[in-house]
């Protein structure tokens, strides 16, 4: 069965600092990798999706991504309160297949 | 553009009774996916829908199924509700990029 590990938390850092959110999986044949963000009570939103090993940078988020550790990172710089939220990692086979295998979530508070 | 939307909100029932939950995907996504969020849990993948054709199910019981009309919109069924069929369900929509855009979800509490 899929698996996808994250630390569910709760992740405290301070207003400005850089929050470190990790992710592993099981199965090795996956392709694409997606965080998405979840406040209370709300649907998950896309932030970054990544399929080839290494970083990719969009604004104040960088995904990494390392295939061979089987291992996927979201660093947040310069975090701001709004960025309190549930982060959700997300695998799947395949760029397009709409499975989604899901960790349960890093709970991250960003401290004012 | 209205993003995905979905019907009910919010919706009691009690076991054994039948729910019947709705999508309406992004205009001009033909794709719809289903997802079961159990409180403090990720979501789970329930089924895919493309051009009114199954794609994909994931591992729930036969109680659950689901359609796509000719308008891409799309209908979730659940029979013999159980105490553990509470969640959020979500709708989610995608066009021919990687991104899937879910809705609002319907929360269903079964008592």
């Amino acid at each position: 069965q899929k698996e996808v590990e994250q630390n569910s938390g709760p992740l405290s850092v301070p207003e400005g600092a850089i929050a470190s959110l990790n992710c592993t999986y099981s199965d090795r044949g996956s392709q694409s990798f997606f965080w998405y963000r979840q406040y209370s009570g709300k649907s998950p939103e896309l932030i970054m999706f990544i399929y080839s090993n290494g970083d990719k940078e969009d604004g104040r988020f960088t995904a990494q991504l390392n295939k061979a550790s089987q291992y996927v990172s979201l660093l947040i710089r310069d975090s701001q309160p709004s960025d309190s939220a549930t982060y959700l990692c997300a695998v799947t086979d395949y760029f397009g297949n709409e499975k989604l295998t899901f960790g349960t979530g890093t709970r991250l508070t960003i401290i004012p | 553009d209205a993003g995905v939307t979905q019907s009910p909100t919010h919706l009691i029932k009690t076991r054994g009774q039948q729910v019947t939950l709705r999508c309406s995907p992004i205009s001009g996504h033909k794709s719809v996916s289903w997802y079961q969020q159990v409180l403090g849990q990720g979501p789970q993948f329930i089924f895919q829908y493309y051009e009114k054709e199954e794609r994909g199910r994931g591992n729930f019981p036969d109680r659950f199924s689901a359609r796509q009309f000719p308008n891409y919109s799309s209908e979730l069924n659940v029979n013999a509700l159980l105490l553990g069929d509470s969640a959020l369900y979500l709708c989610a929509s995608r066009s021919h990029g990687a991104e899937l855009f879910f809705g609002s979800g319907t929360q269903l509490s079964v008592l």
